[in-house]
């Protein structure tokens, strides 16, 4: 079956660090997001893909970049990782499917603690 | 800005009750809203996507209703089971593409046996 992973589940790093989320999809769709779930806060998007090599800016980008070199993954790193940065991640994708109907699916998170 | 305010934020109910959750938004333009249901160490999962020019859509045990004039929506759950205590989750998209969403903060529903 289709499915979109994300990997680690978990991960403790050290202020400073540059850290790197792994997002994997198997459902050939072109667009790929990354949020960040707060407390207190709703999803906020990081980052954004239409395509290969396509990259834009979320609201809350700063500290992050992503490259897309193949359609299956968008890797999320973390420059220099902050303690501001501890938050969950969520990976999603959705394809270009009928106007303003487009589903995203997400995946299953990526606890990350910066100490 | 865009914002999405959902009430209450917790909720606990006894198994087979039904209860509802509320949604007020002020995105513009407005071009779906959507509800998604969160399990505790999961990604969120869609239930239901309404345009503007729908005012209800159901479910199994979920429907959801829509009044675009007042920007408001409401995600009913009918006879409540253990299994739908999750974090709901409504979501607003201001692009006809469906890309650009707008999350609110959720409504975390316990329900009890």
């Amino acid at each position: 079956d289709a499915e979109i992973t994300q990997s680690p589940r978990h991960k403790i790093t050290e202020t400073g660090r540059q850290v790197t989320l792994a997002c994997h999809q198997t459902w050939n769709h072109n667009n790929m997001f990354w949020y960040r779930q707060d407390l207190g806060h709703g999803l906020r998007l990081i980052h954004y893909s239409y395509g290969v090599q396509d990259t834009n800016k979320g609201e809350v980008s700063d500290g992050y970049s992503v490259s897309r070199s193949n359609t299956e993954d968008l890797p999320l790193t973390l420059e220099s990782a902050a303690s501001s940065q501890t938050s969950v991640y969520f990976c999603a994708s959705s394809d270009l499917a009928l106007a303003g109907l487009n589903e995203q699916f997400f995946g299953p998170g990526t606890r990350l603690t910066v100490l | 800005k865009n914002q999405v305010e959902q009430s209450p934020q917790s909720l606990i109910i006894l198994e087979g009750k039904n209860c509802t959750l509320q949604c007020n938004y002020t995105v513009s333009p407005f071009s779906n809203l959507r509800w998604y249901k969160q399990d505790t160490g999961r990604g969120p999962v869609s239930l239901t996507i309404m345009t503007f020019s729908e005012n209800t859509k159901s479910n199994g045990r979920y429907t959801a209703t829509l009044d675009a004039d007042t920007k408001q929506s409401s995600l009913h759950i009918t006879a409540s089971q253990l299994s739908d205590s999750a974090s709901y989750i409504c979501v607003v998209s201001a692009d006809n593409a469906g890309n650009m969403l707008t999350f609110g903060g959720g409504t975390r529903l316990m329900v009890k046996p």
